[in-house]
């Protein structure tokens, strides 16, 4: 495998549900970003994690849990989503965090009924 | 309050001819910038930079230029194939460690 890969690809789930969204990075890597892209909108930056640490939050809802376990992997923990939070979610990688190319992995397309 | 603006939401363009993607920014701390491209149900791919030292960079049929007197960027694809059809993203960042912002993107259909 090489650049940014994201599992899975597609994901539907109930606003009971718990699922994990799951990114690995194979370019060496040292920060790791989340996105989410909602129709007609921005990119919205969620979270970033740079040497494994959270260094930017923004102001996402607690019902979005990220984990970082070491450079390579990212994990979005989700639990009592609601129905606008369906979107495509995009996992990004970069050497370090700043001013440095990203690059994005082919999103989790997630549809929460 | 969007940083990054690119205000054609869509722009349609005849395979062969240039195609002209603008994206304009407020911030006069961003001094890096990228454009990215996407296909629907993919993620963004990178497609080249600036750094605020230039004013202009090329890269095969791609071309970015830079007014920062203006606040304003460029991107040029001479000429256009029916292949460039997507969403295409401009991006900007302050020096530092503050992550990239993005535009909502501009939608290019090349016809044939």
């Amino acid at each position: 495998e090489t650049g940014v890969t994201q599992t899975p690809r597609h994901l539907v789930m109930g606003m009971t549900n718990k699922k994990s969204l799951k990114c690995e990075q194979h370019l060496g890597h040292n920060a790791m970003y989340w996105y989410k892209q909602s129709a007609k909108k921005p990119l919205e930056l969620m979270f970033v994690y740079n040497f494994k640490e959270q260094t930017e939050n923004n102001s996402v809802p607690s019902r979005f849990s990220p984990e970082c376990p070491n450079s390579s992997h990212l994990f979005l923990h989700l639990h009592t989503l609601q129905p606008e939070d369906s979107a495509l979610y995009l996992c990004a990688s970069s050497q370090v965090q700043g001013p440095d190319t990203q690059y994005f992995g082919p999103g989790t397309r997630l549809t929460v009924l | 309050d969007q940083q990054v603006k690119q205000n054609s939401p869509s722009l349609s363009v005849q395979e062969g001819r240039i195609s002209i993607l603008n994206c304009d920014y407020t911030n006069s701390m961003f001094d890096y910038f990228l454009w990215y491209k996407k296909y629907p149900a993919e993620g963004p791919t990178f497609l080249i930079s600036i750094s605020s030292i230039k004013d202009k960079n090329e890269d095969g049929r791609f071309t970015v230029f830079l007014n920062k007197s203006a606040k304003h960027l460029s991107l040029h694809i001479v000429p256009s194939q029916p292949g460039d059809s997507a969403v295409y993203f401009c991006a900007a960042s302050p020096s530092g460690n503050t992550p990239l912002v993005f535009g909502k993107g501009t939608r290019l259909s090349v016809i044939a």
